[in-house]
């Protein structure tokens, strides 16, 4: 799997957006970028994926960039239930794969 | 998507002892995967279970430490074995859905004292 780098935190105000970046310039053609979050004391959620168009679930947006080295996930209007970490992670889309974790960006969203 | 639960939730334990935790899935899966999460850090992946062969363990996790069972594609469990208080953590169960994603079970929090 490709590596990602994500800053460590973030803060973010209640109701706005949130803004969350990863890096992953040594992806490759075949790869998909997957973003997590774990909230406190929770199992990780999947929250959305894509290949290199921008992609919105009910959840969040996510953004590709055209040379794909880079993504940014966005909660367009962050709560308090939105704190929590959030994990990009680069793989191909084989079912079976497994994921490995990188540190991921702790999000506080302040009141 | 699939919903998973995990027996125990938490558990305290004492050091030498052994823990089985028990992942229960409501549709039959190919791949299990069980991770730990150390306090404060990310998760790590211990082992793929696969039902009818023996599970594929990560490097620095050994069989006699963590064995694994996979009886039937909608059940695993975990064994912590010959327990010390450096296995205190977050133990979690996931399976690979259809789309490459995984769904991750609570987790089962585990003290060793």
């Amino acid at each position: 799997d490709a590596k990602t780098t994500q800053p460590p935190s973030m803060d973010c105000a209640e109701g706005r957006a949130a803004n969350l970046p990863c890096n992953h310039s040594t992806i490759s053609g075949n790869e998909y970028v997957y973003w997590y979050r774990q909230i406190h004391s929770q199992g990780p959620q999947y929250i959305i994926h894509g290949l290199k168009n921008n992609e919105t679930n009910e959840m969040a947006s996510l953004i590709i960039t055209e040379d794909r080295k880079s993504s940014t996930l966005i909660l367009p209007h962050a709560t308090l239930r939105d704190t929590a970490v959030y994990y990009c992670i680069v793989r191909a889309p084989n079912r079976d794969d497994k994921i490995i974790f990188g540190k991921g960006t702790r999000l506080h969203i302040l009141p | 998507s699939a919903v998973i639960s995990q027996k125990p939730s938490r558990d305290i334990c004492q050091r030498g002892t052994s823990l089985t935790i028990q992942c229960q899935v409501d549709s039959q899966v190919t791949m299990m995967f069980w991770y730990r999460q150390q306090p404060g850090q990310s998760l790590t992946l211990i082992a793929t279970a696969n039902q009818g062969s023996e599970a594929t363990y990560e490097s620095g996790f050994v069989i006699d430490k963590f064995p694994i069972s996979r009886p039937n594609l909608t059940f695993s469990t975990l064994t912590v074995s010959n327990m010390s208080p450096e296995d205190s953590s977050i133990y979690l169960c996931s399976v690979a859905s259809g789309e490459g994603t995984q769904y991750f079970g609570p987790g089962t929090r585990l003290l060793v004292l």
